[in-house]
């Protein structure tokens, strides 16, 4: 079975000041590892995919990467509009290939 | 491009009736899934469909259905609603299974 597990569950950082969320995985097969912001009352919104171990991707202030077991998503000198719920998602190729298995998510909050 | 979306926006239920929520997804995406997003579980996969073929289930009860129509729509059902089916039910569409998948902004479902 599938499993993800995100760290920390919340996380409070000043405006400017960078800091990672972890994202820890066990998978049968990595097809790919999904992130994605999710803002209060609304859908997740897709960030990055990463495929293999060594990838990195990058948008904005974000820069996500990836390791056999983990996934690191760096955040560089936040803004008060970065603050959100960041999940993390795997896709395995075994059993239930079409589906994704998401973390419980990491809230972010940037204070001013 | 309109993205994935979902109709009704908000419901609300009492125990024992029966619900259907719909989806519709990114225009050529064939590829649609469901998700029920609760604060204590997160984020739990229902199903997913690929050219009207359901090809996974999650592990919910029979109560929980759906289905594609031949233009990519899709459905699900719950009947005798409970109350731990209050939650938000989020679609996402993807063009296959291995690409990132879009969601939809959910319909959040009350049940009294």
């Amino acid at each position: 079975e599938d499993q993800v597990t995100q760290s920390p569950e919340a996380l409070r950082l000043q405006e400017g000041e960078s800091s990672s969320l972890n994202c820890s995985y066990t998978v049968s097969g990595l097809r790919g590892l999904f992130w994605y912001r999710q803002d209060p009352g609304k859908g997740p919104e897709f960030l990055f995919t990463l495929y293999s171990a060594g990838e990195e991707k990058e948008k904005e202030r974000l820069k996500a990467t990836l390791t056999k077991k983990e996934s690191f998503l760096h955040i560089t000198a936040p803004k008060p509009e970065d603050s959100a719920t960041y999940l993390c998602a795997v896709q395995g190729s075994g059993a239930g290939s079409y589906q994704l298995t998401f973390g419980k998510g990491t809230k972010l909050s940037v204070i001013p | 491009k309109a993205g994935v979306t979902q109709t009704p926006r908000y419901l609300i239920k009492t125990r024992g009736q029966q619900v259907t929520l719909s989806c519709s997804p990114i225009s050529g995406h064939r590829s649609v899934s469901w998700y029920q997003q609760t604060p204590g579980q997160g984020l739990q996969f229902l199903f997913e469909y690929f050219s009207e073929t359901q090809r996974n289930k999650g592990n919910f009860p029979g109560r929980f259905s759906g289905r594609q129509f031949s233009n990519s729509r899709s459905e699900m059902n719950v009947s005798t609603l409970e109350l731990g089916d209050s939650a938000l039910y989020l679609c996402a569409s993807s063009l296959n299974t291995n690409n990132e998948q879009f969601f939809g902004p959910g319909t959040r479902l009350t049940v009294l």
